[in-house]
C-alpha cells in the first residue's frame, strides 16, 4: 500500500523557535495532503489543506502565520509551526490523499512539545 | 456543517465478545463514510469505507460496518475480537467530490486476553 513518512517523529524545541516537520509520500505522487492536529485522548483535528503548487486552506481558528504550510513538490508538504510556544506541544499528523480512490494515506505522526 | 458522533470512548471486551461501535453523522447530501484504526505505536489505517452500492461493507481483519441512511449512522462490528484488536477506532465522513474529511472522537477498545 501507499506509504507516507513523516520527519521528524518527535522534537522538543525551546518556546519562541520555529519546527519544520516533513510529510512525504513515499511511493505515489499526491497533489493534495492534510495537516491534522491530535491532542490527547481526542480525535484528529483538520489544521489544513496542502494542495502541490498552491496555497494552503486554513480551516477557521487556525493561524496561517504560525503554522506555515509548504507543498513545493507532488511528494512532500512541511509544516513550519513558527514561534512555537507551549499550547503548540501536540501530535501532528499528515495524510496524503489519492484522489481517484477518495483514499488518505496517514504518515505516523510528529510529537512536538515546546518547552 | 459535517460532524461525527461516536458513542462510546472507551469499550472493554473480552476475546471473542462480539464488537458494535456506534457512529453517527450530521450532513444532509450524500457521504461517503470510513472506518479508521490506530493501533498502539501505528499511524491510522483504513479499515474500510463506503461510497455507494450495498449498505453492508466488509473490510480487512473481519471487521464489517452497515450504513443506514435513515438513521444516518455507519455502525463498526467484528462477530468475536481477538487481543490484537486493542486499538483505537475513528469512524470519518466526507462528501463526494470533496475530500475534507471529519473525524469522530475516536473509540479505545481493550480486548482482555
Amino acid at each position: 500500500g501507499a506509504v507516507v513518512s513523516q520527519h521528524p517523529s518527535w522534537v522538543i524545541c525551546k518556546s519562541g523557535t520555529s519546527v519544520k516537520i516533513e510529510c512525504r509520500s513515499l511511493d505515489f505522487q499526491a497533489t493534495t495532503m492534510f495537516w491534522y492536529r491530535q491532542f490527547p485522548k481526542q480525535s484528529l483535528m483538520l489544521m489544513a489543506t496542502s494542495n502541490e503548487g498552491s496555497k494552503a486552506t486554513y480551516e477557521q481558528g487556525v493561524e496561517k502565520d504560525k503554522f506555515l504550510i509548504n507543498h513545493a513538490s507532488l511528494t512532500l508538504s512541511t509544516l513550519t509551526v513558527t514561534s512555537a510556544h507551549p499550547e503548540d506541544s501536540s501530535f501532528y499528523i499528515c495524510s496524503a490523499l489519492v484522489a481517484s480512490y477518495n483514499e488518505q494515506f496517514f504518515g505516523p505522526g510528529t510529537r512536538l512539545t515546546v518547552l | 456543517a459535517q460532524s461525527v458522533s461516536q458513542h462510546n470512548h472507551h469499550v472493554i471486551l473480552s476475546e471473542a465478545a462480539s464488537l458494535e461501535l456506534g457512529c453517527n453523522y450530521s450532513y444532509g447530501g450524500t457521504v461517503n463514510l470510513f472506518w479508521y484504526v490506530q493501533y498502539p505505536g501505528q499511524h491510522l489505517q483504513l479499515l474500510l469505507k463506503y461510497f455507494s452500492g450495498d449498505p453492508l461493507v466488509k473490510g480487512i481483519k473481519g471487521f464489517e460496518a452497515e450504513f443506514i441512511k435513515s438513521k444516518f449512522s455507519f455502525n463498526l462490528r467484528k462477530p468475536s475480537v481477538q487481543w490484537s484488536d486493542t486499538a483505537e477506532y475513528f469512524c470519518a465522513v466526507n462528501d463526494p467530490g470533496g475530500f475534507k474529511t471529519i473525524f469522530g472522537a475516536g473509540t479505545r477498545l481493550f480486548v482482555k486476553a
